[in-house]
């Protein structure tokens, strides 16, 4: 099994630009989430889905987009990049069964917005 | 807000020594989940305790949780230079349809030779 996997690995994005962060994860994991990594601020989650075609949000969700069309992906679109979004983005997946939740980690994108 | 705040934020040991991580937490959570981040790296889950649990082993790690003090602590004995991390809480709440796991800042942990 690959696990989770995030493309690209770097991006660099001028203001105003849109771009789709993929992810996919080949476990059969229903629930997906995208996080972004900032210095000093930990981990937070920007969107999450619980299966294919419902997704919400998270606590930082303004300036992003996602969906889920299948069991497998869940990218993240940037509308509009603003340098406030330069960060490290983190996708993970996991299993529900027993409301456990245990989140297996995509390698990070890091992404700059000049 | 997020949810979950570790302490300390920095931790510098010998190894051989032990570790100790304590993460606080403000809302009723259904579980409480360690991972270990090194350096340019994503996470890696650790461990898991529930909330009706309040001690859990796991080789090197032990990991203890006090609901009524919205709690939990990490404890890494016999700590090894391989150690060194960032090591993150994270709560999870689901509810009312909502499933979020939340993170904290984390702990710097360096285990020095």
């Amino acid at each position: 099994n690959a696990g989770v996997t995030q493309t690209p690995k770097f991006q660099v994005l001028k203001t105003g630009q849109s771009m789709t962060l993929q992810c996919a994860q080949d476990m059969n994991h229903e629930y997906m989430s995208w996080y972004r990594q900032d210095p000093g601020m930990g981990l937070r989650l920007i969107h999450y889905s619980v299966g294919a075609g419902i997704t919400d949000q998270g606590e930082v969700p303004n300036g992003y987009n996602v969906s889920r069309s299948t069991t497998e992906d869940f990218p993240l679109r940037l509308l509009s990049a603003a340098p406030s979004q330069t960060s490290v983005y983190f996708c993970a997946s996991s299993y529900t069964l027993q409301g456990v939740y245990e989140q297996y980690f995509g390698p990070g994108t890091r992404l700059t917005v000049t | 807000s997020q949810q979950g705040e570790e302490d300390p934020q920095a931790l510098s040991i010998q190894e051989g020594e032990n570790a100790t991580m304590n993460c606080s937490y403000k809302t009723s959570i259904n579980n409480l989940q360690w991972y270990r981040q090194n350096s340019g790296r994503g996470l890696v889950h650790l461990i898991l305790i529930r909330s009706n649990e309040r001690e859990k082993h796991s080789g090197r790690l032990r990991v203890t949780l006090d609901t009524s003090k919205k709690s939990s602590s990490l404890l890494i004995t016999a700590s090894r230079a391989a150690d060194t991390a960032s090591y993150f809480c994270a709560t999870l709440y689901s509810g009312a349809g909502s499933y979020q796991l939340t993170f904290g800042k984390g702990t710097k942990l360096s285990v020095i030779p």
